[in-house]
């Protein structure tokens, strides 16, 4: 069975431009989940689909961030415009159908930098 | 706010050493308590998952606890090896959330030394 895959593994773009990051979760997994790592923090929570719709996006941190999860399956994050404090690891994860008492697989992350 | 600390923040080892690593949280009503190794340039992947109901859980040489009340949690690594090392992260998901949002600590980077 396929974990949760990823794309681009690795992205490197200017400042103002537009990226578009997308996942694939483990087939018959409901919950998706975004997280991110930027140098020197901690992985920190963006936000969490349950099928297609946002159960919480409390992590995202401004408007320049869209995460998309049409139809329930593969979803995408797009960061527009890409700022230098964007540049970091984005970390796409899922787990099955009942949320909390489950365990949660990730990717193996987008690695993004700005320049 | 739920914080979660890693000490030490690295570690270093000779092969064979039974180790012991910590995680801390200041709240302790969580829902259970996660423990991730991640190898550089690579994902996270689960290593032992305890609900706030179980002291502890066991993967081959890797056994985990939980202390809700005092908020700590510990990863024992048995007879370690150089395959061992990696970062290890901890996280722990929150009661009263109707999310599976995951607060994570920063890691223990372990070296294992042949």
């Amino acid at each position: 069975e396929a974990g949760v895959t990823q794309f681009p593994s690795h992205s490197v773009i200017e400042k103002g431009q537009t990226v578009t990051l997308r996942c694939d979760p483990i087939s018959g997994h409901d919950n998706l989940y975004w997280y991110r790592r930027v140098m020197g923090k901690e992985i920190k929570f963006l936000l969490h689909f349950v099928k297609e719709s946002k159960q919480d996006e409390s992590g995202m941190p401004n408007n320049r961030f869209l995460a998309e999860r049409t139809g329930g399956t593969y979803s995408t994050l797009k960061v527009q415009p890409a700022e230098l404090e964007d540049s970091g690891v984005y970390f796409c994860a899922s787990s099955q159908r009942e949320t909390g008492g489950g365990t949660i697989y990730f990717g193996e992350g987008s690695w993004l930098t700005v320049v | 706010k739920q914080e979660v600390t890693q000490i030490p923040a690295a570690l270093s080892v000779p092969e064979g050493e039974n180790l012991v690593l910590n995680c801390s949280f200041t709240d302790s009503a969580i829902y259970n308590l996660q423990w991730f190794r991640q190898d550089p340039g690579k994902g996270l992947t689960s290593l032992l998952l305890i609900q706030s109901s179980q002291r502890e859980q066991t993967s081959g040489r890797l056994n985990a606890s939980l202390d809700k009340s005092s908020g700590r949690s510990t990863l024992y690594i048995a007879a370690s090896q150089p395959g061992d090392s990696a970062t290890y992260l901890c996280a722990v998901r929150n009661l009263g959330s109707n999310t599976g949002k995951l607060i994570f600590g920063q890691g223990t980077t372990l070296q294992v030394k042949p």
